[in-house]
């Protein structure tokens, strides 16, 4: 199947700072991309949905000022945590779903911790 | 707003038993159903998806998933476990208006060899 790698895989931060987290589409191109976060013993939320050359679709409730979202290539997508608070400390998933493909391929996910 | 329910949350089996998971969604409309497993620090996978036609539908590893859609379920199924089936399975359903899957909490499966 296809592959999408996301890095950083894990990352700890002090609080106040901002962490980006990428995103890439290793062998198809995407021209959306989805992120996701999870708490603990949650399920997969979806914060917002990524589209190349064009802003972001955040869902209710996610601060897109805060979690920035840049899509400047096919198979690139970047999420940015600015002005990390302890309370962002979580887990943070990408997917991308090759056109051809019915089926949608996830990063490995980013645990972030906010000290 | 569509909702997913996965109401195992920590299953414990030994091998050889048989597992079922629950999972029941909220959306009335046409949708595509999918089971994925997370297996310790890996990527989540497919493990087998619902489009139409057979309702009863084959995926990877010897699992299997019923549609019934006059209970708005899709439960996944697999009639011997292994140790190596020790992971985390979710439940998501996409409808034909939304791009993005929407997941249930996961299910905890542990198998004891």
């Amino acid at each position: 199947g296809a592959v999408v790698s996301q890095h950083p895989s894990w990352v700890i931060c002090k609080s106040g700072t901002s962490v980006k987290i990428e995103c890439r589409s290793l062998d198809f191109q995407a021209t959306t991309m989805f992120w996701y976060r999870q708490f603990p013993k949650q399920s997969l939320m979806l914060m917002a949905t990524s589209n190349e050359g064009s802003k972001a679709t955040y869902e209710q409730g996610v601060e897109k000022d805060k979690f920035l979202i840049n899509h400047a290539s096919l198979t690139l997508s970047t999420l940015t945590v600015t002005s990390a608070h302890p309370e962002d400390s979580s887990f943070y998933i990408c997917s991308a779903r090759d056109p051809g493909n019915t089926e949608a391929f996830f990063g490995q996910g980013t645990r972030l911790t906010v000290v | 707003a569509q909702s997913v329910s996965q109401h195992n949350h920590h299953v414990i089996l030994s091998e050889a038993a048989s597992l079922e998971l629950g999972c029941n969604y909220s959306y009335g409309g046409t949708v595509n159903l999918f089971w994925y497993v997370q297996y310790p620090g890996q990527h989540l996978q497919l493990l087998l998806k619902y489009f139409s036609g057979d309702p009863l539908v084959k995926g990877i590893k010897g699992f299997e998933a019923e549609f019934i859609k006059s209970k708005f379920s899709f439960n996944l199924r697999k009639p011997s476990v292994q140790w190596s089936d020790t992971a985390e399975y979710f439940c998501a359903v996409k409808d034909t208006g939304r791009r993005a899957l929407t997941f249930g909490s996961g299910t905890r499966l542990q198998v004891q060899p």
